[in-house]
């Protein structure tokens, strides 16, 4: 089944206890992205990945790192976390060639920071 | 930087009824697509239309476009209570595969 996998799925920590949230994608998409989403805030793009080894800041790519060793995986990493960072996450996949332009979504990871 | 604006933010209707849900935009776009997401579940693409498209169908939805007013409407016809659920616009401007989500509009559907 073609999909986007997220893990952990729930997780509270305490500020500052670095912290890795894995995404995978099974699709063979170039493309990949995080996002939070916060309530009225809508989604908005902390990092994206055109492809291996590039990586670009979106929004609000403040707290976190990313990296893309692989074409499948593309990690979130949050080196020092804080209470701000408390927060739904999204992973994202699609394609770069081809008319259908749709991000595949993961679960969502919903993060607390204490 | 929040590109599309949902309107209205909530909306409540019953089944059987049409739902329709307005998105504005602010800088030229390449692509718009509408998203669903269930309660705290990932967002599902529903459609998307180009900005030479002013009008695109796909089973009981309807979207159009304006880009001279730089707006998008989505229309569910027929609503079930299965639509219940938060519909977001996203806009791109066809570089470096950025899409910019709005704060989306929650449909509530009464049985």
């Amino acid at each position: 089944e073609a999909q986007v996998t997220q893990n952990p799925r729930y997780l509270i920590t305490v500020t500052g206890k670095k912290l890795t949230v894995t995404c995978s994608q099974n699709m063979n998409h170039e493309y990949m992205s995080w996002y939070r989403q916060d309530p009225g805030l809508g989604l908005r793009q902390i990092y994206y990945s055109m492809n291996v080894e590039v990586t670009d800041k979106g929004d609000v790519p403040e707290g976190y790192k990313v990296s893309r060793k692989e074409k499948r995986n593309f990690p979130l990493i949050l080196e020092s976390p804080s209470p701000n960072q408390t927060s739904l996450y999204f992973c994202a996949s699609s394609p770069l060639a081809g008319p259908r332009r749709e991000q595949f979504f993961g679960p969502g990871t919903r993060l607390t920071v204490l | 930087s929040q590109q599309g604006e949902e309107d209205p933010q909530a909306l409540s209707i019953q089944e059987g009824e049409n739902a329709t849900m307005n998105c504005s935009y602010k800088t030229s776009i390449n692509n718009l697509q509408w998203y669903r997401q269930n309660s705290g579940r990932g967002l599902v693409h529903l459609i998307l239309i180009r900005s030479n498209e002013r009008e695109k169908h796909s089973g009981r939805l309807r979207v159009t476009l304006d880009t001279s007013k730089k707006s998008s409407s989505l229309l569910i016809t027929a609503s079930r209570a299965a639509d219940t659920a938060s519909y977001f616009c996203a806009t791109d401007n066809g570089s470096a595969r950025q899409l910019t989500f709005g704060s989306g509009t929650q449909l509530t559907v009464l049985p």
